[in-house]
């Protein structure tokens, strides 16, 4: 079955980059998100990327994917301490359906 | 402002009791779902529906049981709670052929 993949954690120093890494397997996905989910919230959707793309930049964030090895990152220019939070990767189900699979969530801790 | 509300942020039952968990939309969505969030499982998927009174289970139905007798509304009913039940529950919704899934702010259950 469809499959989402992502480091459960990462920790970066105020003003570095993150990078947060998700590997997928449902090569027929036509949409890849990123969702971001502050503490006691829900979530929120972050930016998302067509399959027929390579890159998209949104002011801070730098979203690459990777189709030929299922591998989607976002990356995070000057962190701040307001960007701390969970990042879920996820994908809209195998053969393009509504339901997205979720990754598990990486938390990304901030450090002043 | 399009929104997702949940009836309760904190909900606290006890074992045996029945639940409900209320979810409203007022975006006109299509399409509504419930998931439950836990520490490294990410979000699990526990049912959705896709229409006024139709419904399809998740990965993990066991336990639960929903209503959708308004286009607006999605319940969530734990007929008998049990401590393993106590989670995070998100309600979600996204418009038919929509690519982004709208969440609400989680309500979190406790059963003792």
């Amino acid at each position: 079955g469809e499959d989402v993949e992502q480091s459960l954690f990462l920790s970066v120093r105020e003003g570095d980059s993150s990078v947060i890494n998700c590997t997928y397997t449902d090569s027929s996905s036509t949409y890849l998100y990123w969702y971001k989910q502050e503490p006691g919230a829900g979530l929120q959707l972050l930016t998302y990327i067509f399959s027929n793309m390579d890159m998209k930049q949104d002011q801070r964030l730098t979203v690459l994917l990777n189709k030929k090895d299922k591998h989607l990152s976002l990356r995070i220019a000057d962190t701040q301490t307001g960007d701390s939070a969970i990042y879920f990767c996820a994908e809209n189900g195998a053969g393009g359906s509504y339901i997205p699979t979720f990754g598990r969530g990486t938390s990304l801790i901030v450090h002043p | 402002d399009v929104k997702v509300t949940q009836s309760s942020r904190y909900l606290v039952k006890r074992t045996g009791e029945k639940v409900f968990l209320e979810c409203v939309q007022d975006m006109d969505h299509e399409n509504m779902f419930w998931y439950r969030q836990d520490p490294g499982l990410g979000l699990r998927l526990i049912y959705f529906s896709y229409d006024v009174k139709m419904k399809e289970k998740g990965d993990i139905p066991e336990g639960y049981s929903v209503s959708r007798e308004k286009k607006e509304r999605f319940s969530l009913i734990l007929e008998s709670a049990s401590t393993n039940q106590t989670s995070m529950y998100l309600c979600a919704s996204i418009k038919l052929a929509g690519v982004e899934q709208f969440f609400g702010p989680g309500t979190r259950l406790t059963v003792l």
